[in-house]
Order: structure tokens, then sequence, then C-alpha cells
């Protein structure tokens, strides 16, 4: 496709319910990252994968939440247990190989806990 | 944490004035990235400039570097209404890892 995809766009989830979110990243490109968006606020890093290796999950807020990209296209971000505290726009972007390369962003999934 | 912090917060302007957003960071940087947020969209990448550059241009886009200070600005000449959005600056530590680490960002209005 011309850009990052991500779905669903929006997610109501019940407190409790697992949730996964999807990423199709550009084509070829090696670099996918997930970030958390809360309102008012600018993304905040969760993890890093590089093909279909995670060489960086140091974001993740806890272990409720797990990242693949099993292939190293596609990636999925599974949060289980959903709490209040998870809702949030969840963006994820791919790049060519860090450093000095531009991300590419998706439009995000809006994630709400009720 | 996020390690940039953009000031002010909140910027107002006319059609056509310019807009000044200026960028903090704390720690040794391999570049340092400028993105606009548009309400409810992704984030579209503006103009990166790395650790040994001190200026950028981009069209009506002017980014500046002070790595002594390790502060960053985005100057956005004759300003239009279609550039109201929220700006943020992120920045790649050369320490290592691959983090791009964002801040909090400015909302910048401009009116018509």
């Amino acid at each position: 496709g011309a850009g990052v995809s991500q779905s669903p766009r929006y997610k109501v989830a019940k407190r409790g319910q697992d949730v996964a979110l999807r990423c199709d990243p550009i084509s070829g490109h090696v670099s996918l990252f997930w970030y958390q968006q809360a309102l008012g606020q600018g993304p905040e890093f969760l993890t890093y994968f590089q093909n279909e290796a995670q060489l960086d999950k140091s974001g993740l807020p806890s272990d409720r939440f797990f990242a693949e990209r099993p292939e190293g296209s596609v990636s999925t971000l599974k949060i289980q247990r959903t709490q209040q505290e998870d809702s949030a726009v969840y963006l994820c972007a791919s790049s060519l190989v860090p450093p000095n390369t531009e991300a590419f962003f998706g439009q995000g999934t809006r994630l709400t806990v009720v | 944490s996020q390690q940039g912090e953009e000031d002010p917060q909140a910027l107002s302007i006319q059609e056509g004035e310019n807009a000044t957003m200026n960028c903090s960071y704390k720690t040794s940087i391999n570049n340092l990235q400028w993105y606009r947020q548009n309400s409810g969209r992704g984030l579209v990448h503006l103009i990166l400039i790395r650790s040994n550059e001190r200026e950028k241009h981009s069209g009506r886009l002017r980014v500046t570097l002070d790595t002594s200070k390790k502060s960053s600005s985005l100057l956005i000449t004759a300003s239009r209404a279609a550039d109201t959005a929220s700006y943020f600056c992120a920045t790649d530590a050369a320490t290592g890892g691959f983090k791009t680490i964002f801040g909090a960002g400015t909302r910048l209005f401009v009116k018509a």
C-alpha cells in the first residue's frame, strides 16, 4: 500500500477484555515502531522491530502488552485484560533502518476501555 | 517519560504571521525531527536535522539545532490556516537503542 495502515481505527473494549491491534507497514520497511498517545500528549515509545526481531520492548508498560511481527511485515499489538488506563491512541510507524531515517505513521487505533 | 520538551504549549497567531516553536532535550542525539499532527490524524514528518547540522530549510519551514544548548527551534513563515495543528519534536538518542522520543507538543492555531 501507499502508507502505513492500521486496523481497526476505533475499538471499544470492556474492562478485562483482550484486544489485538494490527499494523501493515510500508512494503520494504525494515523498521516498525509502536507508540501509545494519550489525549493531549506526545506519543510514548512502546516497542521496536527490525524485520521480525523485537530489538527494544522497554516501553511496554506491563506484561499485559505483547507485540509480534512474525514474518517481518505485519505486526500485531496485543493487550490482555484491558484496563481503563490503557485507553489511548496506538500509533504504528515504519521506516528504513535508523538512524537518520524518516518514520511514516499510520492513522492510529483509538482504544477506549469502558 | 519523554525527552523532548516543547514551548510554548500553545500558540495562537494571525494568518500571515510567523510561528516559532522551541524544543529542548536532555541527552546526546543522532538527529532531531519535527512532526505535525492534525486533529484526529497520524503524524506527518516535516523535517529531520542531523546532530552535525545547524540549520535546515524546507519550503516555509526553518529548523535550527544547537547541540551545545540541547535545543531546536521550528519557524513557520507566512502561516496559513491550514498550518493549524500540533507540532512535535522527536529525538533519536545517540547512545544505543532505537527509540524516537517525542515531546508533549506545541498546539498552533492560525486564525484566518
